[in-house]
């Protein structure tokens, strides 16, 4: 177990431009959990998904934004049309349901800083 | 709804000295809560959790806290701090049901004095 991967680790793409991050979870584990974090803030939650079932989306996920989870392994975000606002570190965690596990502790990755120029 | 608030974003001490982060929450059910921790440009780090068994939970790195009911508080304290507890810290709560989503405070960044 080598815990949660994100790749890649740093983005800079032009305003307008589309790009994709992918979060490999902690294999057992059947939620993930997309976060995304402003300079100075707490994580902000985005998305989760229970196996492959994208089950709840935060109002600040905007159209350009689409997340899955095929298989109910590793998920891909993606945004479209990027603006400036949309520079932020995207976190991806995972964990098992709060009944399985006892405490409901998500496993982070090590985030996707993206920077929109 | 949930929430966090950490009081006071920057906190300095003395290498040595006690550490105390402060965290309140605010949930209308029992709460879990959560103290991570954050280095420069990685991901968050569990510290400790409380999970409705003991109220003096210990974590890692020889932190502690203290859930207290009565004040709505979950407080993280060190005895000693060390220079490389320098780093960004977050309180977060959850519920037992639903998206068990982690709701995050706005952190605080601690300092450690030479």
């Amino acid at each position: 177990d080598t815990g949660v991967s994100q790749d890649p680790r740093h983005k800079i793409t032009k305003r307008g431009q589309n790009v994709t991050f992918r979060c490999d979870p902690i294999s057992e584990h059947n939620r993930l959990y997309w976060y995304r974090q402003t300079l100075g803030q707490g994580p902000e939650f985005l998305t989760y998904f229970q196996n492959e079932a994208q089950l709840e989306k935060s109002r600040l996920l905007s159209d350009r934004f689409s997340a899955e989870r095929p298989k109910g392994s590793f998920s891909t975000l993606e945004i479209q049309r990027t603006e400036q606002g949309d520079s932020a570190m995207y976190l991806c965690a995972s964990s098992l349901p709060l009944s399985t596990s006892g405490s409901g502790e998500q496993f982070f990755g090590p985030g996707t800083r993206l920077t929109v120029l | 709804a949930q929430s966090v608030t950490q009081l006071g974003s920057h906190v300095s001490v003395s290498e040595g000295a006690l550490v105390l982060l402060r965290c309140n929450y605010s949930s209308s059910v029992p709460p879990y809560l959560f103290w991570y921790v954050q280095y420069p440009n990685q991901g968050l780090q569990l510290l400790l959790k409380y999970t409705s068994a003991a109220t003096l939970v210990k974590g890692i790195n020889g932190f502690e806290a203290e859930f207290k009911k009565s004040e709505t508080s979950f407080h993280l304290t060190k005895p000693s701090a060390h220079m490389s507890d320098a780093a960004e810290y977050f309180c977060a709560v959850t519920l037992n049901f639903g998206n068990e989503k982690l709701t995050f405070g706005t952190g605080t960044r601690l300092t450690i004095i030479p």
